[in-house]
């Protein structure tokens, strides 16, 4: 069975930073593909980046918005994914899913998700 | 960046209804777009990927349409566990850019 787990979340003040941690299993993680997805209160999901395999070159890639202040990496030994979060805004309070990125139809699809870790930014 | 827009923003209907969803896309990204189901409190679930292909495991009374701008997600006969929100999500984008729906909330009336 396939598992997501995230943690690290919590509440931390503006400008802070806060790495959150995927923990996986009941696949073969170093040839996964990788995304974080959050989800603010009330809306849609937004992708956050994604991270390819290494067989697959490890490309890292972000949302425009939030390019800069994000790094994502995986340690494919720990079969675990990381999102370091630097200068923390209010806006980004949300969930925070990891997710096994599926090549399916010749598309990606988000197809398995943790249950995801609420990260608040509050003074 | 591709925006998603779906429609209605809230649809109230009874168990059994055949219901439809829509989405469009601010410029065409093929059959490049995916569904996803999302019960409260819970990550969303996909339904659809590539527009029309049914995800393992989801029930066939889920089907989807669509290419270029404009897809639908149809329910054939709701039930009590389609009660949920539905977002669609574009995976054109490349670089990966991928965007998703401001989401559709299906009531019961």
């Amino acid at each position: 069975e396939v598992q997501l787990v995230e943690s690290g979340g919590g509440l931390v003040n503006p400008g802070e930073s806060l790495t959150l941690s995927c923990a996986a299993s009941g696949f073969n993680f170093s040839l996964a593909w990788l995304s974080w997805v959050r989800q603010a209160p009330g809306r849609g999901p937004q992708w956050v980046g994604r991270i390819k395999s290494r067989s697959a070159g490890g490309t890292i890639d972000y949302a425009a918005p939030l390019k800069g202040r994000l790094a994502i990496s995986r340690d494919d030994s720990r079969n675990t994914l990381y999102l370091q979060m630097n200068s923390l805004k209010t806006e980004d309070t949300a969930v925070y899913f990891c997710t096994w990125d599926a090549y399916k139809g010749g598309t990606y699809s988000f197809a398995h998700w943790g249950q995801g870790a609420l990260v608040s930014v509050s003074s | 960046d591709i925006q998603m827009t779906q429609s209605p923003s809230s649809l109230s209907a009874s168990v059994g209804d055949r219901v439809t969803i829509t989405c469009r896309a601010s410029q065409s990204i093929s059959n490049y777009l995916n569904w996803y189901r999302q019960e409260p409190g819970k990550a969303p679930n996909l339904l659809i990927f590539a527009a029309s292909s049914l995800e393992s495991g989801v029930p066939s009374r889920f089907s989807g349409s669509g290419s270029g701008t404009d897809f639908s997600l149809t329910i054939s006969s709701l039930q009590p566990e389609d009660f949920a929100t539905y977002f669609c999500q574009q995976s054109y984008s490349n670089p990966p850019e991928y965007t998703f729906g401001q989401g559709t909330k299906l009531e019961i009336k």
